[in-house]
């Protein structure tokens, strides 16, 4: 299993563009790489998801490296109600390998106003 | 999207009784549903790998007596807490994948809040 490694912490402004990386050196061929969010007492949430190079959705980006040791989550523009934990896992989810969703420590982001 | 549904949302017991938490997929089949234990300002801990039709798969550490799971059909599996204990109050998350040849998200329920008294 891809073990991965975050910034416990992190703190910024409301309207500041915030930028968590995660290092994940022994990721597999086959492991996508997925960032989720999570509020106080309740489920993560699934945020973005990518392969290789950049994928971009509504609420976010998401930049990987040619060698996919590393991955970035992109949050433009923050604002207050996106203070939560953010977690990047990596793993292989589909065709029914069933691969285990293990959780690192995850880095807990705060923005002040 | 696909939807995850976890059921109670919270639940009050008296210690030594039973709990079952129930973990729907609502519109996808999931061969493979997981089950989570997360204590305050703690990370998501994996307690169990639940495979439908068969036995599930305990993480070490983690007394299968004690947290029993069924997961009798494509869209449902239970986690039951036997008798509980106050050490075992803590927010019990479920997780699952759609059956899907291609990589696909994990999708996780709302979580149960469970307090032992």
């Amino acid at each position: 299993l891809a073990k991965t490694t975050q910034p416990i912490s992190m703190d910024s402004y409301e309207g500041q563009e915030v930028n968590i990386t995660c290092s994940h050196n022994n990721i597999a061929t086959n492991d996508y790489i997925t960032w989720y969010q999570q509020f106080p007492s309740q489920g993560p949430r699934f945020i973005i998801q990518g392969y290789k190079t950049k994928v971009t959705n509504e609420v976010a980006s998401l930049f990987i490296p040619a060698d996919r040791k590393s991955s970035t989550l992109s949050l433009p523009r923050v604002s207050l109600s996106d203070t939560a934990v953010y977690s990047c896992l990596v793993g292989d989810w589909g065709g029914g390998s069933a691969s285990k969703i293990i959780f690192g420590s995850g880095t807990r982001l705060s923005i002040r106003p | 999207g696909a939807v995850v549904s976890q059921h109670p949302s919270r639940v009050i017991c008296k210690s030594g009784t039973s709990v079952k938490i129930e973990c729907r997929s609502l519109d996808f089949q999931a061969t493979t549903m997981f089950w989570y234990r997360q204590f305050p300002k703690q990370s998501l801990m994996l307690m169990a790998t639940s495979n439908e039709g068969s036995k599930a798969t305990y993480e070490q550490g983690v007394e299968k007596d004690k947290f029993l799971i069924n997961h009798a059909s494509l869209t449902l599996s239970t986690l039951t807490v036997t008798s509980a204990h106050p050490e075992d109050s803590s927010f019990y998350i479920c997780s699952a994948s759609p059956n899907r040849e291609t990589n696909t998200e994990a999708f996780f329920g709302q979580g149960t809040r469970l307090t032992v008294v």
